[in-house]
């Protein structure tokens, strides 16, 4: 089955910096990569998605990239603030990583 | 309703006890996802519905979990002989997608702690 790992466990920045959290999975099938971002107590939700037909991806402050050949795919935060402090997680399919605690200090 | 409704928001149970959790997915969405989450890691995936048929049913850890979605809607995740290492916070998410390829909508999960 889908194994995902992802780099690094914690991240911290300082405000203004960017952030960069890098996932690796193993099945050469899967076709759809989010990501997700879930604040202390609360639930997941997805901040942005890829599909595999895709290299790259940008939503305003975040983009995605993503290597098929390499199966690496990452999320670039720019510009951080205290408010994107929380754990991000990719996923391939269904299938989660372990996730990465981005703390961003003011 | 509006999103994923889940039930109970909490539950403490002695081991051995049997236990259910409910799931009340978005109207309309098809596809139905259980995952557990232990503390410090990500949501590990259980079963995956698509109406109301089990599509995927690979994350059960072992025969104790079973999980039912009678009318493809609200689905049910059934824990018998329940064990210390089930202690976790167990996600139902929805999707409108058909197939593993879209954003899971998830609940605000339920707790169970086994003493």
């Amino acid at each position: 089955g889908e194994n995902v790992e992802q780099h690094p466990s914690t991240l911290s920045v300082q405000e203004g910096d960017s952030a960069v959290i890098k996932c690796t999975y193993s099945d050469s099938a899967s076709n759809y990569f989010p990501w997700y971002k879930q604040e202390l107590g609360k639930r997941p939700q997805l901040i942005i998605d890829i599909r595999s037909n895709v290299g790259e991806k940008k939503d305003q402050r975040i983009a995605v990239t993503l290597n098929k050949t390499a199966k690496h795919f990452s999320l670039h935060i720019t510009e951080t603030q205290p408010e994107d402090s929380a754990v991000y997680f990719c996923a391939a399919s269904s299938v989660f990583g372990p996730g990465t605690r981005l703390s961003v200090l003011p | 309703g509006a999103g994923v409704s889940q039930t109970p928001s909490n539950k403490v149970t002695e081991k051995g006890k049997y236990v259910e959790l409910r799931c009340d997915p978005i109207s309309g969405h098809t596809a139905l996802y259980w995952y557990r989450q232990s503390l410090g890691q990500g949501p590990e995936f259980l079963i995956y519905f698509q109406g109301t048929g089990a599509a995927d049913d690979s994350g059960l850890p072992n025969d104790r979990f079973f999980a039912v979605r009678p009318e493809g809607s609200v689905s049910t995740l059934k824990i018998q002989r329940t064990e210390r290492g089930d202690s976790a916070v167990y996600l139902c998410a929805s999707s409108l997608s058909r197939g593993a390829g879209g954003e899971l909508f998830f609940g605000e999960g339920s707790r169970l702690t086994v003493l």
